[in-house]
């Protein structure tokens, strides 16, 4: 299965700044799929990120909020723009197995952000 | 609607004790994925079995067996001859035909800690 490499694994932030978090994946993949984890919560979906166009957001979400880049097959950016400590949360980057079946994700480490 | 629930917020036991983490859905789809991941302390969530509904027959894999019972929208997950290693969050999901978009619904998660 892929591995996936996320920076950075943990950050603490102002309120009001800006953060972009980096996903590498060591295989070419079609698509990747960002996840929040709010503290002692379940996994929210944010959005599919697709190379070559723009990121396909879940209600709730919205590219000013969560600009996102996918400039080639094994790369995207989640950026948490104007961040408040609402936004404390771990972000997951992740990616479909393929090996292990559809609709199995691979997962990074995630990149735990306090905002304060 | 589409549900995953997870009873259980947090369950304890002592090593080697066996213990069950219950899962029940609710989807109308007749065509799904169930599946099970761990987070253990160190965040990366681990992939540990898929299962589709047309296949009802129970898994073991070592130290781990899953029961699927569509009668009681149940998947089940059991852990035998429990280790501190096990000690994670582990979660509890569901994927529909339907969605073309890996949109997985998670449950919100069981804890389980294990003491030595």
């Amino acid at each position: 299965s892929a591995v996936i490499s996320q920076k950075p694994s943990r950050d603490i932030c102002q309120r009001g700044t800006s953060l972009t978090i980096q996903c590498q994946v060591d295989s070419q993949v079609t698509m990747m799929f960002w996840y929040r984890q709010q503290p002692g919560q379940s996994l929210t979906l944010i959005a599919t990120a697709n190379q070559g166009s723009e990121a396909t957001y879940e209600s709730g979400f919205v590219i000013d909020k969560f600009p996102i880049s996918r400039p080639n097959l094994t790369f995207s950016t989640l950026t948490v723009s104007n961040m408040s400590p609402e936004d404390s949360s771990i972000y997951l980057c992740s990616v479909e197995d393929e090996s292990a079946g559809a609709n199995v994700l691979t997962f990074g480490a995630g990149s735990r952000l306090t905002v304060l | 609607a589409q549900k995953v629930t997870q009873a259980q917020t947090e369950i304890s036991v002592v090593e080697k004790e066996d213990v069950t983490l219950d899962c029940v859905y609710e989807t109308r789809d007749t065509t799904y994925y169930l599946f099970w991941y761990k987070q253990p302390p160190s965040g990366e969530l681990v992939f540990l079995i898929r299962r589709n509904s047309f296949d009802e027959q129970n898994e073991i894999s070592g130290r781990y067996s899953w029961n699927f019972q569509k009668s009681t929208s149940s998947f089940n997950f059991t852990i035998t001859a429990s280790q501190v290693v096990d000690s994670a969050v582990y979660f509890c999901a569901l994927s529909e035909a339907l969605h073309s978009n890996y949109q997985l619904i998670w449950g919100a998660g069981t804890k389980l800690i294990i003491k030595p």
